[in-house]
């Protein structure tokens, strides 16, 4: 059975703190991603990573950062929270066409 | 680019009512095609997948989509809704495309 799991299924911070989102897979797959869903935008890729210690910018990369330093371990970093940033965070890894998603991260920046 | 559209950010329909939620895709070669479904507070799981092994696919939950490459359409339908059926629908292009559509919310009124 696939599975993708994220440290927290809640999480609230206040401005200006430094935030670490974890995913992990036990699918062996070389990519991973992670996205940010928001009312009304769908889902917007923030990084992805295609291999241990590579990684690419998505479509909204500012006031992120990520690491990849295991196969199975994909972290995304918020260097400094933002209210802006308030949001479901959703991490996914793929086999060749399918995506697997967590259940998401739900995080409030007071 | 692959892209996909989705027309309607919110779709209401009556239980028992015919489900139709519309994506359309942008591509000059036939695609890898995607609906998933996203339950309230969970992360999004796949409901069917077209890899032009046959034009109608069927998925969980008795729902379809038939690929109409003179369309580029992969429409999802249920003939039937349950109110069980409420959920976010997100449809995708697949392969190493990022893109996913912007989603579509089914309220199934009692």
């Amino acid at each position: 059975d696939v599975k993708v799991t994220q440290s927290s299924r809640y999480l609230v911070k206040r401005t200006g703190e430094k935030v670490f989102l974890e995913c992990v897979q036990d699918m062996d797959h070389e990519n991973m991603f992670w996205y940010r869903q928001d009312p009304g935008l769908g889902l917007r890729l923030i990084y992805f990573s295609y291999d241990v210690k590579m990684k690419e910018k998505g479509d909204i990369p500012e006031g992120y950062s990520v690491s990849r330093e295991k196969k199975e371990r994909f972290s995304l970093i918020l260097e400094s929270a933002s209210t802006n940033q308030t949001s479901m965070y959703l991490c996914a890894s793929s086999s060749i066409n399918e995506q697997f998603f967590g259940p998401g991260t739900r995080l409030t920046v007071l | 680019a692959q892209s996909v559209t989705q027309l309607g950010s919110h779709v209401s329909v009556s239980e028992g009512a015919l489900v139709l939620l519309r994506c359309n895709y942008s591509s000059s070669v036939p695609p890898y095609l995607f609906w998933y479904v996203q339950y309230p507070n969970q992360g999004l799981q796949l409901l069917l997948k077209y890899t032009s092994a046959a034009t109608l696919v069927k998925g969980i939950n008795g729902f379809e989509a038939e690929f109409k490459k003179s369309e580029t359409s992969f429409h999802l339908t249920k003939p039937s809704a349950h109110m069980s059926d409420a959920a976010e629908y997100f449809c995708w292009t697949g392969a190493n495309n990022l893109f996913f559509g912007t989603g579509t919310r089914l309220t199934v009124i009692p």
